[in-house]
């Protein structure tokens, strides 16, 4: 099983900054198979970005992804106050598919 | 538009069973492989299981493996989680989610608005 770490737990910021957001396998992602989510309290999951670096549809281009291997990245540009909320990333290249912990970003 | 929707959450006694559904529309249902996530209370998302297009291949979460049977109706366009043997670690919030692309395991796009699912003597 792929164990997935993101890092920092929590991300505390102000609207305009810039948010970089890390997330680690244990062993290498194959084919870049790496989606990140936004989850809002009380709300479902939402895909941002899939294939490590592809917006979802609708998603802004303030939100970028990158990173191979074993090591990723999510990137949100300006922070707006519609960002704050905990953040997922999930690998689907193996079975089980695996979530890391999140990462929360909150307002500074 | 796009839309998954679960029912049959509740309250159950521990070794008791119950059935989620998740009701989709707006999108060609047979096509897509459909997976189950769950998340505990304050917790994190977890994956539970996962069934392909058209039923033939399921996997499961060593947690829930010989306990939960995933399947589905493509003439009803419906999802459903089969639970037995509930324990109270299997409390959450469970949700359906559709995959993005042509295979079953890929990212997903859509998810249901989630139901909630409480084991309590």
């Amino acid at each position: 099983e792929i164990v997935l770490t993101q890092s920092p737990g929590t991300l505390s910021l102000s609207p305009g900054e810039r948010a970089t957001l890390s997330c680690r396998a244990s062993q290498s992602v194959s084919s870049s198979y790496l989606a990140w989510y936004q989850q809002k309290p009380g709300q479902a999951p939402r895909l941002l970005i899939y294939g490590a670096s592809s917006r979802a549809t609708g998603i802004p281009d303030r939100f970028s992804g990158s990173g191979s291997g074993t090591d990723f990245t999510l990137t949100i540009s300006r922070l707006e106050p519609e960002d704050f909320a905990v953040y997922y990333c999930q690998q689907y290249g193996s079975s089980p598919l695996t979530f890391g912990p999140g990462t929360k970003v909150d307002i500074k | 538009q796009v839309q998954l929707v679960e029912s049959g959450g509740g309250v159950v006694q521990p070794g008791r069973s119950l059935r989620l559904s998740c009701a989709a529309s707006g999108f060609t249902f047979s096509s897509y492989g459909m997976h189950w996530v769950r998340q505990a209370p304050g917790k994190g998302l977890e994956w539970v299981a996962v069934i392909s297009y058209d039923g033939s291949n399921k996997y499961y979460a060593d947690s829930v493996k010989g306990r939960f049977t995933i399947s589905r109706d493509n003439s009803k366009n419906t999802l459903y989680l089969q639970m037995n043997s509930l324990r109270a670690e299997d409390t959450a919030v469970y949700y359906c989610a559709k995959v993005r692309g042509m295979v079953t395991n890929d990212a997903f796009d859509i998810w249901g608005q989630g139901t909630m699912v409480t084991v309590s003597s």
